[in-house]
């Protein structure tokens, strides 16, 4: 069966240091998501990613978040000075994107910034 | 502002009985429900959906409802089984393509052997 594969499964990292995750989306889908959950808290929407571009993002999608689709597998979300703030599981989703279908999921990776 | 909601952090259901969790939302553009179940440290996993043309949606064991003019969705399980045991999120979709899911703070479910 198709999986989304995120890697690493854990970064630990510091304060103000670059970090890359990185997914590899199921190969047939077309839109590709990132997600977050801080510990404790529900699954947060980042940004959205179609036809080589962002489709759409969130409030926390700020300056310091970046995406790219480097080649036709890979999908990545840089984040270019952490902070704190940004521990959290990041999972990166993939759809059909056509219409009504569900999202799979990766396993996430945990981000610890210290 | 929480556009979707689950007011039960957790519910505690004996073996072979029933689980029903519950899911309100407040936006009535959205028009794609979907449950996903959750183990610690990994991805969610989809469980079950219903588009807003439908009233309810069973797949083996999960069964899904909808109450549009209530703003209330539903997830049936039966028989409820010790494997059962995840955080359970019930998520929807407002867009036609987008398709970016906004997720409720989820309900712990503890089947009881």
């Amino acid at each position: 069966e198709p999986e989304v594969t995120q890697t690493p499964s854990h970064q630990v990292t510091q304060m103000g240091q670059e970090v890359i995750l990185r997914c590899v989306p199921i190969s047939n889908h077309l839109y590709f998501y990132w997600y977050r959950q801080i510990l404790g808290q529900k699954v947060e929407f980042l940004v959205s990613f179609y036809n080589n571009e962002i489709s759409e993002k969130s409030e926390i999608f700020d300056d310091q978040f970046s995406v790219e689709r480097p080649d036709g597998s890979n999908f990545t979300l840089k984040i270019r000075s952490t902070k704190l703030e940004d521990s959290a599981m990041y999972f990166c989703a993939s759809t059909r994107g056509q219409g009504l279908t569900e999202a799979f999921f990766g396993q996430g990776t945990r981000l610890t910034v210290v | 502002d929480q556009q979707v909601k689950q007011n039960s952090p957790s519910l505690s259901v004996q073996e072979g009985r029933i689980s029903i969790l519950n899911c309100d939302y407040t936006n009535s553009m959205f028009d794609y429900f979907l449950w996903y179940k959750k183990y610690p440290a990994e991805g969610p996993t989809f469980l079950i959906s219903i588009s807003s043309i439908k009233d309810k949606n069973e797949d083996g064991r999960f069964t899904v409802f909808l109450n549009k003019s209530a703003k209330h969705l539903s997830l049936h399980i039966v028989p409820s089984q010790p494997g059962d045991s995840a955080v359970y999120f019930c998520a929807a979709s407002a867009e036609f393509g987008n398709e970016k899911l906004t997720f409720g703070t989820g309900t712990r479910l503890t089947i009881i052997p």
